[in-house]
């Protein structure tokens, strides 16, 4: 059975830094990307990145370069999203989700609360 | 970029069909057969129903079914039931290097 179980969420001040882990398990995790998906409170779906299985092509909105990173420890099965300088319209639960283009998979999501 | 353009709201009674509408450009939905549907249930996570247009992955009812016309995508479900009032969404590979959309999301109230 796949599962995805996101951590690192929380309540961080304006400026601030979190690092999001997703531990993954079921499948063989090195042989397929993962990528990052967020929803603001009462909002819709938001593409954030993604990472290829080797961990060598990353893929990032727009909007999220610059601040966000993803990385990969296939060792580990986890997959990491390192947010810098974190906004009030950050705030969102993110998702963690299986694929690059679709996502069959998705976690139970971690809440980033950004507020002073 | 922009967001994929869905209807906000769409509603039917049970045992009808509703279909739900996907609306981008030739750089994302009219130009790859890269559109996906995702349902998602108050505070759950997001469900795959339909990936690559019209493909089901195993374990969604056939009652879901997926089409693309140009610019635009639709999904169907026929013969609603009560389970199915859910918020859907519509996302699309990108030539961006945004690569991957969603949509805004739809309502679907089951009557």
């Amino acid at each position: 059975e796949v599962q995805l179980l996101e951590s690192g969420g929380g309540l961080v001040q304006p400026g601030g830094s979190l690092r999001l882990s997703c531990a993954a398990s079921g499948f063989t995790f090195s042989s397929y990307a993962m990528s990052w998906v967020r929803q603001a409170p009462g909002r819709g779906l938001e593409w954030v990145s993604a990472i290829s299985g080797s961990g060598d092509n990353t893929y990032y909105a727009d909007s999220m370069k610059g601040r966000f990173t993803i990385s990969r420890d296939n060792s580990k099965n986890t997959v990491y999203l390192q947010v810098n300088n974190l906004r009030a319209d950050d705030t969102a639960v993110y998702y963690c989700a299986k694929g690059r283009v679709w996502f069959d998979y998705w976690g139970q999501g971690t809440l980033v609360t950004v507020s002073s | 970029q922009s967001a994929l353009t869905q209807p906000a709201s769409v509603s039917g009674s049970p045992g009808e069909s509703i279909t739900i509408s996907c609306t981008g450009t030739s750089s994302d939905v009219g130009g790859y057969n890269y559109v996906s549907w995702y349902q998602q249930h108050p505070g759950k996570a997001p469900k795959l129903m339909i990936y690559e247009v019209s493909k089901r992955p195993s374990g969604v009812s056939n009652r879901f079914s997926g089409s693309k016309s140009g610019n635009t995508a639709s999904l169907t479900i026929s013969g609603l039931q009560a389970e199915d009032e859910a918020d859907y969404y519509c996302s699309s590979y990108t030539s961006s290097s945004t690569l991957v959309l969603f949509g805004g999301g739809t309502k679907l109230t089951v009557l």
